[in-house]
């Protein structure tokens, strides 16, 4: 039990739709980082907050934006759906003081578009 | 860019069996390589870790010792278990931390009594 947890654990949507996505961090935790990772695949590395601002991107377009709040849950927001945005959605919390870092992952939300 | 390559799987062993699962990986300078652990309807589970050259990282019975001059880090344990049953990721990071990580594909382990 890492102590990171997401919602919905599932979710079905349709080409076009938005969704957003959900993670509670574990306490005391002050970055979160989203993966994606596509069926049979490794997880790719969408973005990172730090205290509340995005301090890292990986390469996926702007449709993908998140927010963190002031306390440390954060949010994953998908804009105009695709069908290749089927994925398992990660989101992994840690507490960022110099190089000692443990990241912690959630178990994910899978999402399908149709 | 980064990149990490994974032996293609599944692997399917016999209890005590020796397991290895190849990692190499491509990056500038000097990343730091990780091995994740994903078992069924769980999250990824940090297994062990080497921030530089020649250092070798242990867990659970698993090693991994990470090689500069092959750039690989490969991942062993002399007698896998039953409990062992999972997806196995190798990763880098640019820092020493695990933050940003570049994933390999995973490997499929299956252990058999």
């Amino acid at each position: 039990e890492t102590g990171v947890t997401q919602s919905p654990t599932h979710l079905i949507k349709t080409r076009g739709q938005q969704v957003t996505l959900r993670c509670s961090s574990q306490s005391g935790h002050n970055t979160v980082s989203w993966y994606q990772q596509a069926l049979g695949q490794g997880p790719q590395f969408i973005f990172q907050y730090y205290r509340e601002e995005e301090n890292g991107r990986g390469n996926f377009p702007p449709r993908f934006s998140g927010l963190q709040f002031p306390n440390y849950s954060s949010e994953l927001n998908v804009n105009a759906l695709e069908l290749d945005d089927s994925a398992l959605y990660l989101c992994a919390s840690s507490f960022t003081s110099g190089a000692k870092e443990t990241q912690y992952f959630g178990p994910g939300t899978r999402l399908l578009v149709l | 860019g980064n990149s990490v390559t994974q032996m293609e799987g599944p692997v399917t062993l016999s209890e005590e069996a020796f397991l290895t699962i190849n990692c190499t990986y491509t990056a500038t300078g000097y990343p730091s390589l990780f091995w994740y652990v994903q078992y069924p309807g769980e999250g990824l589970q940090l297994l062990l870790k080497a921030t530089k050259a020649d250092d070798k990282g242990s867990n659970k019975g698993f090693e991994a010792t990470y090689r500069k001059e092959t750039t690989s880090f490969h991942l062993e344990k002399g007698s896998v278990q039953v409990s062992d049953s999972a997806v196995y990721f190798c990763a880098l990071s640019k820092t020493t931390s695990a933050r940003q990580l570049t994933f390999g594909s995973g490997t499929q382990l299956t252990v058999l009594p």
